[in-house]
Formats: C-alpha cells, structure tokens, sequence
C-alpha cells in the first residue's frame, strides 16, 4: 500500500500564530484530502485536493503531486483549531490510506 | 440534511458474541467504506464497496464482514468479536472515490 507520513507529529501553539502541516506520501495517488478530527471525534473533511492550490478562510492546502507531498497552511490559529489533523491519499485503487496525524494544541 | 449515521455510537460486547453496527447515508452515494482508528496508527480501512453487490477488503479486513444490499447502507459484521477489535469505528461515503468523503460521528466498541 502507499505510505503516508505526516509532520510533526504534535504541535502546540500560542492563539494567532500560523503553522505549516506536512503529508509525504510514497506514490502517485489520485486522490487527496485533509481532514480535522475535533475533540469531540468528529472527522470533518477540510479539503479535497489531488494537486494544485485551495483556500478556504484562514486554511489553505497546497499538493504537489510530482514531489508526493501536500502542506497544510493555518493562519491565525484559534483555540477551536485544536485536534487531529489528518491527510488521506488513494492511489490506483480503490483503497484509502490515512496518515497518523497531526496533533494539533493552540492555546489561549 | 447530508449526513452519514451509525448505530449504535457506543457498545461494549463480550467476547464471541455476534454484533452488527450500522452505517446509512441519505446523500446518494456510491462508494462507501469502514475504518477502525487505533492510537497512533491514524486510520486504517477495513473494507470497502463500490456500488451494491460490489464490495472488497481494505488493509485489515481479518475478522469483519460487510454488505451492500441497498445503496445506502453498509452494515459491518463482527461474526466473532476478540479484545483486539477493540477500536473506534468510522464508516464514510462519497459519490465515488475520487470525490471527497464524508465520515460518520464514530461507534466505540469495547470487547471484554
């Protein structure tokens, strides 16, 4: 299956500060998405982005497919930000893999 | 309102004993799939289907069984369950692979 690395593993950050989140993924894959895992355990998904560039308020992504990797960009981190930041990768098949996170602590 | 539902959101079963969890969207969808997430293995896909009728394993799918008799439920099947199934199940939906998918709230299942 294809590997997924994400980095780092654990964050802490002060409220209003900015991070970069990182997936590497080990082969061609066809499909991408972030997801935010709440306190609470709810998986919501945040982008879906196979290549290119997406913004969504003060969250971005970008995905470079030919290096295998995506970032995900926080800006102006909140408390509410706070979770399990997850990337997902499909490749030539149907099959979905999951990195192990990361672990994301904005404080007040 | 697009949703996906499980049920039931918590169970605590002995060991051996049959269980069925329930997994229903109401957005058309036709791919679906179930995940167990394990501290610090992120999630990990148990099976998947494709359409009705058409289902097929993920990366661990020893000791589970599905099936997809209608398009809009994806019930997963513990014929025998064992401590080692003790996990937080997800079950989730999209138009097909290649869109985005989305996750139900999760069932918390614990095997004594």
């Amino acid at each position: 299956g294809i590997q997924v690395e994400q980095s780092p593993p654990d964050l802490i950050l002060q409220e209003g500060a900015n991070s970069t989140l990182r997936c590497n993924f080990s082969d061609s894959v066809n499909n991408l998405q972030w997801f935010h895992q709440n306190p609470w355990g709810q998986l919501i998904n945040l982008f879906y982005i196979p290549s290119g560039t997406k913004q969504n308020g003060r969250l971005s992504a970008t995905t470079v497919a030919t290096e295998r990797y995506s970032l995900l960009y926080i800006s102006s981190s909140q408390t509410t930000d706070s979770g399990v930041y997850f990337c997902a990768v499909r490749g030539n098949f149907n099959k979905f893999y999951f990195g192990s996170g990361t672990k994301l602590n904005v404080k007040p | 309102e697009a949703q996906v539902t499980q049920n039931p959101r918590y169970l605590i079963t002995v060991t051996g004993k049959k269980l069925t969890v329930t997994c229903s969207q109401n957005m058309n969808h036709e791919y679906m799939s179930w995940y167990r997430q394990d501290p610090g293995l992120g999630l990990r896909q148990i099976y998947y289907s494709m359409n009705v009728e058409v289902t097929d394993k993920g990366d661990v799918p020893e000791g589970y069984k599905v099936s997809r008799k209608e398009k809009r439920n994806f019930p997963l099947i513990l014929e025998s369950p064992s401590p080692n199934q003790t996990s937080l199940y997800f079950c989730a939906s999209g138009r097909t692979p290649d869109y985005e998918q989305y996750f139900g709230p999760g069932t918390r299942l614990t095997v004594t």
